[in-house]
């Protein structure tokens, strides 16, 4: 079983605020994605990283930042949330070559009022 | 750019029947591609995957999926639906030359009794 954990699983919180979502995994993998998932299920990238102090935007456009300062440790941070984040947040690890998959953490559910 | 197309949004199969969920994918070059399944407020959990090889591949819960590079397709099957099978499932692709992973839009497999 993925060891890849996300806090917190659900936030509810008002516009204008700022806030974090945790991700941390113990496989040691040094790819580490945050991936946007809509209501009617869609996922989208919108942060990756292959490494310490390495942080690349996704293919969706977002307003959230990350960093990666440590291997297991992969924040995520919306600095003035709105009610158009909302949405499932979903944390993704990988190691080894291309056809390692994806180990996913269980989420965040964000709702801004 | 590559893409993953998962024809029918909900699927809907009788307690025994045979499960069928498409998946093509576009790609330039020979992909990685993963199916995998989340169950309702929980992250995504990988099925199977085909990286090199065998071309039927075989996953957990009895599921299997072959793939047909001359048609572009990675449809996963199981003979016998059984109501634990009722959930989201996403198709995924990703080429050799990235690591990020692209997932189809999703399809909702309803099982009845």
């Amino acid at each position: 079983e993925a060891d890849i954990y996300q806090t917190p699983r659900y936030l509810v919180i008002g516009t204008g605020k700022k806030i974090t979502l945790e991700c941390s995994q113990t496989m040691g993998h040094d790819k580490m994605y945050w991936y946007q998932q809509d209501p009617g299920m869609e996922l989208h990238l919108i942060h990756y990283s292959y490494g310490v102090n390495s942080t690349e935007k996704g293919d969706l456009s977002s307003e959230s930042t990350v960093s990666r300062i440590r291997t297991e440790h992969f924040p995520l941070t919306l600095e003035s949330a709105r009610p158009s984040h909302t949405s499932q947040y979903l944390c993704a690890s990988s190691g080894g070559q291309g056809g390692s998959p994806l180990h996913f953490g269980n989420g965040t559910r964000l709702t801004v009022t | 750019a590559q893409s993953v197309t998962q024809l029918g949004s909900h699927v809907s199969v009788s307690e025994g029947a045979l499960v069928l969920l498409r998946c093509n994918y576009s790609s330039s070059v020979p992909p990685y591609l993963f199916w995998y399944v989340q169950y309702p407020n929980q992250g995504l959990q990988l099925l199977l995957k085909y990286t090199t090889g065998a071309t039927l591949v075989k996953g957990i819960n009895g599921f299997e999926a072959e793939f047909k590079k001359s048609e572009t397709s990675f449809h996963l099957t199981k003979p016998s639906a059984h109501m634990s099978d009722a959930a989201e499932y996403f198709c995924a692709v990703r080429m050799d030359s990235s690591y990020k992973l692209i997932f189809g839009s999703g399809t909702r497999l309803l099982v009845r009794p």
